[in-house]
């Protein structure tokens, strides 16, 4: 997960708020995914995104959840209205680009929330 | 939706001891990852798959891509205290590029 940046690395916050997560990608990568990970689970996949559009979202929930990577900044993955169920490890990963065969995905640390 | 199945779960070894652990899909998939997760940190990558049949080492670490498409191993060789954490597949079969995890394999090392 080298290079890939996320913060805050923790986030606490009440039910009802909003939580802004960031992620900046690998130098060099225009191409950023979200996933989520739940206590003793594996990551499934949420978001992946290029610059300015969004790509495919089939893993974002319909509702409260959004996410944007502007020409410009980092990528933002931001939840309103946070519910305890919401409480995971989110993570940011970012490839150069689909070249053939070779999409290599490298992840950061994620951010850990907790909704209280 | 695709589905992997990780095995196994759990293992508990000696320190020396060899170890692997597999991943079997549903479907097809055109790249095979495998991941170590240390707690509190991201996956770090540890081995890239790219075509069937491919066969391809790291260190102590060796993983395959099976014939079928729908399947991966990984295997590691004298294992070491360091080894232990969480190992997880993943697969990529789409266009978009989004991986598919499997639930991961908890290994512990004994000294």
């Amino acid at each position: 997960n080298a290079g890939v940046m996320q913060n805050p690395r923790h986030l606490v916050r009440r039910r009802g708020q909003e939580a802004r997560l960031r992620c900046s990608p690998m130098k060099g990568h225009s191409h950023v995914y979200w996933y989520r990970q739940l206590p003793e689970e594996g990551l499934k996949f949420m978001v992946y995104l290029q610059k300015e559009n969004i790509i495919d979202e089939s893993g974002m929930p319909k509702e409260r959840f959004s996410a944007e990577f502007p020409k410009e900044g980092p990528s933002i993955l931001r939840i309103q209205q946070v519910v305890r169920g919401d409480s995971a490890a989110y993570f940011c990963a970012s490839s150069p680009g689909p070249t053939r065969h070779k999409e290599t995905q490298y992840f950061g640390p994620g951010t850990r929330l907790l909704v209280l | 939706g695709q589905q992997l199945n990780q095995s196994p779960q759990s293992m508990f070894i000696q320190e020396g001891e060899d170890v692997s652990m597999n991943c079997t899909s549903s479907s097809i998939f055109n790249t095979w990852l495998w991941y170590k997760q240390e707690p509190g940190e991201g996956p770090v990558l540890l081995i890239a798959l790219y075509k069937a049949g491919e066969l391809t080492s790291n260190g102590r670490l060796t993983a395959q891509f099976g014939i079928t498409r729908k399947d991966s191993f990984l295997n590691i060789s004298a294992s070491i205290p360091s080894d232990v954490g969480i190992y997880f597949c993943a697969g990529q079969g789409g266009n978009t590029g989004k991986l598919i995890f499997g639930q991961g394999t908890t290994l512990q090392v004994k000294p």
